[in-house]
């Protein structure tokens, strides 16, 4: 079944404790991305990466970071975790991108809570 | 940077109402993408528009981007109950950028 998929689902964690959520997609996707959802606030774009080895920086990367070594993977890395990184996060993943787009795949979310 | 209004933020209609969701950017876009989220749920694509002045439907759902490409809108006839969610609309601005924009979205409640 193709599928974006994302681990863990739900995490509670303390300040300053580094963590990685993981995401990897079975598609063959070269576009993958990270969102944040916060109440009021909608999707906002941490990290986007065209290919391997190849990222940019979002709306909200601060406190962020992504590596992208293989096509499949795209893991979400906080070294330092903080109270107002408590949100809702969304690897998503598209089979090709450019000036035209293309549709985009989500997993079924993270919910982290730093406390 | 930039900006993707989307308006209204909810929408309470009686079933079988129609609807409507719209979007603005503060720069022209090369495309538009819409979404729809369902509550506890994670979104999902609904259409792509790239031309000027485009128009496309599905079954109830008839979506447009604007002449200028600045501008798009999401219109549902006959709301059914299953239409419950959030829409949001996402801009991917020209000139080599690939940061994809959305909107706060409009969540849409149907009262039976």
């Amino acid at each position: 079944e193709a599928q974006v998929t994302q681990n863990p689902r739900y995490l509670i964690t303390v300040t300053g404790k580094k963590l990685t959520v993981t995401c990897s997609q079975n598609m063959n996707h070269e576009y993958m991305s990270w969102y944040r959802q916060d109440p009021g606030l909608g999707l906002r774009q941490i990290y986007y990466s065209m290919n391997v080895e190849v990222t940019d920086k979002g709306d909200v990367p601060e406190g962020y970071k992504v590596s992208r070594k293989e096509k499949r993977n795209f893991p979400l890395i906080l070294e330092s975790p903080s109270p107002n990184q408590t949100s809702l996060y969304f690897c998503a993943s598209s089979p090709y991108w450019g000036l035209q787009g293309g549709e985009q795949y989500f997993g079924p979310g993270t919910r982290l809570t730093v406390t | 940077g930039q900006q993707v209004m989307q308006i209204p933020q909810y929408q309470h209609v009686q079933e079988g109402e129609d609807f409507t969701t719209y979007c603005n950017s503060s720069t022209t876009l090369s495309n538009i993408q819409w979404y729809k989220q369902r509550p506890g749920g994670h979104p999902v694509f609904l259409i792509q528009l790239v031309k000027s002045g485009e128009v496309k439907k599905q079954k109830r759902l008839t979506f447009q981007f604007g002449e200028a490409k600045k501008n798009s809108s999401l219109h549902i006839t006959a709301t059914q109950t299953t239409d419950v969610g959030t829409y949001f609309c996402a801009g991917l601005p020209g000139a080599g950028s690939y940061q994809l924009t959305f909107g706060k979205g409009t969540k849409l409640s149907v009262i039976p």
